[in-house]
């Protein structure tokens, strides 16, 4: 039962346009929402969050949207580069349980 | 700041041996989690301690525990192995203050771990 789902397992985009990395989530009780970034033989490097009260969130070239009704988060990169390459999760976590659960990510290439 | 370490970075242990991880939080930061990494399942939830207590704990099974420290550092034993608990094992640690602060966790590099 995944309550996390990242449907994307890959995306390619040229260096220079906009990357859409979509999360779905089941569970309304979740309270944040978080994007971590993973390079192979690293652990997850954390790019940003949004709490359920905000519906964007935004820090540099990263932007972070939720949409509570349809339980369905999204990162924009603009303009995406190539060291942007890379195995993006999205995580959830709320309701007191000190836990983040995450999908199963996305392996984003950005071509040159 | 320094980050969160993690030792040892890889381990080879046998079936049926034990093995202790070891992981230093951020300087300031009070709560630890532990995660298992595997291709199939993805990063799953161990165990968050904060203030030396155990707050919640994943759907693991008791050969996996736990424990922290007073300075915050962390460290996570498995008994018995089994084959299948070769994974990266990632240690992250927060303010664990409340808020997002409390979920917004900064990781380790990982042990890699293979159970022969």
């Amino acid at each position: 039962d995944q309550q996390v789902k990242q449907n994307s397992p890959s995306l390619s985009v040229q260096e220079g346009r906009i990357s859409i990395l979509n999360c779905d989530y089941t569970n309304s009780m979740f309270d944040y929402f978080l994007w971590y970034k993973k390079y192979p033989a690293e652990g997850p490097t954390f790019l940003i969050s949004i709490s359920s009260i905000k519906d964007k969130n935004e820090d540099g070239r990263f932007t972070v949207f939720l949409n509570k009704s349809a339980k369905h988060l999204s990162l924009h990169i603009v303009p995406s580069q190539p060291g942007d390459s890379a195995v993006y999760f999205c995580a959830v976590g709320g309701g007191s349980n000190y836990k983040l659960t995450f999908g199963k990510g996305t392996l984003l290439t950005v071509n040159p | 700041k320094a980050g969160v370490t993690q030792t040892p970075r890889y381990l080879i242990k046998t079936r049926g041996q034990q093995v202790t991880l070891s992981c230093s939080p951020i300087s300031g930061h009070r709560s630890v989690s532990w995660y298992q990494q595997t291709p199939g399942q993805g990063l799953q939830f161990l165990f968050e301690y904060f203030s030396e207590t155990q707050r919640n704990k994943g759907n693991f099974p008791g050969r996996f525990s736990g424990r922290q420290f007073s300075n915050s550092r962390s460290e996570m034993n498995v008994s018995t192995l089994e084959l299948g608990d070769s994974a990266l094992y990632l240690c992250a640690s927060s303010s664990g203050t409340g808020g997002v602060r409390t979920y917004e966790q900064y990781f380790g590099p990982g042990t890699r771990l293979t159970v022969t």
